[in-house]
């Protein structure tokens, strides 16, 4: 799987747009970019996937750059529950047989009243 | 409310004692997986089942071994804990279709071996 470069932590203010930014420039072309989040001491919480084209669902957004070698998560209204640790991953999304999720160490996101 | 549940939520064992953590899913999924996690780092992968009677090995197993009961559960022994094994441990399940879906994790199980 691509290795991923994400900064450590991010602070944005309360109903403002949280954008965390993922470098992934090893990325092939069939391996999907995957979004979780870990708040606290919770289990890891599935938010977004995409493989090129941009996405969004009821929780976030999804930009990935034409190249595919970077990707930003967008919060477009961040609340204090969006506080965590947030993981973007990179995997092959077609290749059963690779089941090795890596989670590395993510971006702390605190979310500032 | 449907997803992954994960018994007990918080454990201290002795070294030496053994243990086994449960992990039922009621989404029907194939696939299950467990993973530890230590302070301040990602997740590790310590074993998988694609499905009802197959294991494989991920990235940690030493010192674990899994029972995939049923379709449902998949439970991860510690034989002989040893304080390198104090973590939170997750279990997740996955879709099989499409295969580039997410992953549910259940709530985790505190492990403290002393």
């Amino acid at each position: 799987d691509a290795k991923t470069t994400q900064p450590t932590s991010m602070d944005c203010a309360e109903g403002r747009a949280a954008n965390l930014p993922c470098n992934h420039s090893t990325i092939s072309g069939n391996e999907y970019v995957y979004w979780y989040r870990q708040i606290h001491s919770q289990g890891p919480q599935y938010i977004i996937h995409g493989l090129k084209n941009n996405e969004t669902n009821e929780m976030a957004s999804l930009i990935i750059t034409e190249d595919r070698k970077s990707s930003t998560l967008i919060l477009p209204h961040a609340t204090l529950r969006d506080t965590a640790v947030y993981y973007c991953i990179v995997r092959g999304g077609l290749d059963f047989g690779n089941e090795k999720l890596t989670f590395g160490t993510g971006t702390r996101l605190t979310i500032i009243p | 409310n449907a997803g992954v549940t994960q018994t007990p939520k918080f454990q201290v064992l002795k070294t030496g004692q053994s243990m086994t953590l449960q992990c039922a899913q009621d989404m029907n999924h194939n696939s299950m997986y467990w993973y530890r996690q230590d302070p301040g780092m990602g997740l590790r992968l310590i074993y998988y089942s694609a499905s009802e009677g197959t294991t494989d090995k991920g990235e940690v197993p030493n010192g674990y071994n899994v029972s995939r009961l049923n379709k449902r559960e998949f439970s991860l022994r510690l034989e002989s804990a040893a304080p390198s094994q104090t973590s939170v441990y997750f279990c997740a399940s996955r879709r099989d279709r499409p295969y580039n879906y997410g992953y549910t994790f259940g709530s985790g199980t505190r492990l403290t071996v002393v």
